[in-house]
């Protein structure tokens, strides 16, 4: 059974940094691409980040790209998301997912985690 | 980047009912469409890929069809546990972006 399960969030000061991790298990991790996927407060989804099965290929969400930085270990299984300069408006339920595949082509989201809570706030 | 729209916003519909959800893109996506269900406190759940293939374990009663710029959910007869919020979502185009998601509610 796959299992995603993600950790680090809480509760963070606007311009200060968060690590979020995301401990996969029930599938061959290095054979897929993984991403990150929010959902602020009451709202839809936006897709992050994502990262391909070697880390050669990776991309982001205009909206994060150069605060946000995505990586993956093979090794342990793990995902992360180093998230600084954080903003109020980054507030969310960031999911991890697994994709359908390896590269970063055709992106779509086979599995989710549950989720850890992001909120920016003074 | 590609805009999806979904319609209707909220879609009243009763047990045993068909229910049919829209979702439109911006500009053609091919067959590049997924679909997913979220119930309330829980993460989506990927239904359908490539416009009409169901995902694993996913029950006939759902179906997708459509191509380019228009494409539809079917839930043939809503079952108590369909109840929740549909998301389409193209992946043709960097980057992959959602609809804003259809409520499917008792009525």
């Amino acid at each position: 059974e796959v299992q995603l399960v993600e950790s680090g969030g809480g509760l963070v000061q606007p311009g200060r940094s968060l690590r979020l991790s995301c401990a996969a298990s029930g599938f061959t991790f290095d054979d897929y691409a993984m991403h990150w996927v929010r959902q602020a407060p009451g709202k839809g989804l936006e897709w992050v980040s994502g990262i391909s099965w070697n880390s050669g290929s990776i991309g982001y969400a205009d909206s994060v790209k150069g605060r946000f930085t995505i990586s993956r270990d093979n090794a342990k299984n793990s995902l992360y998301l180093q998230m600084n300069s954080l903003r109020a408006e980054d507030t969310a339920l960031y999911y991890c997912a697994k994709d359908s595949q390896r590269g970063l082509r055709n992106i779509f989201f086979y599995y989710w985690g549950q989720g850890t809570l992001v909120t920016v706030s003074s | 980047e590609i805009v999806m729209t979904q319609s209707p916003a909220t879609l009243s519909v009763s047990p045993g009912e068909r229910a049919t959800l829209s979702c439109r893109a911006s500009q053609s996506v091919s067959s590049n469409l997924a679909w997913y269900q979220q119930k309330p406190g829980q993460a989506p759940r990927l239904l359908i890929y490539g416009a009409s293939t169901r995902a694993t374990g996913i029950p006939a009663r759902f179906s997708g069809s459509g191509s380019g710029t228009e494409f539809t959910l079917t839930i043939s007869s809503l079952q108590s546990e369909d109840f929740a919020v549909y998301y389409c979502q193209q992946y043709n185009n960097w980057p992959p972006t959602f609809g804003g998601g259809t409520k499917v509610e008792i009525k």
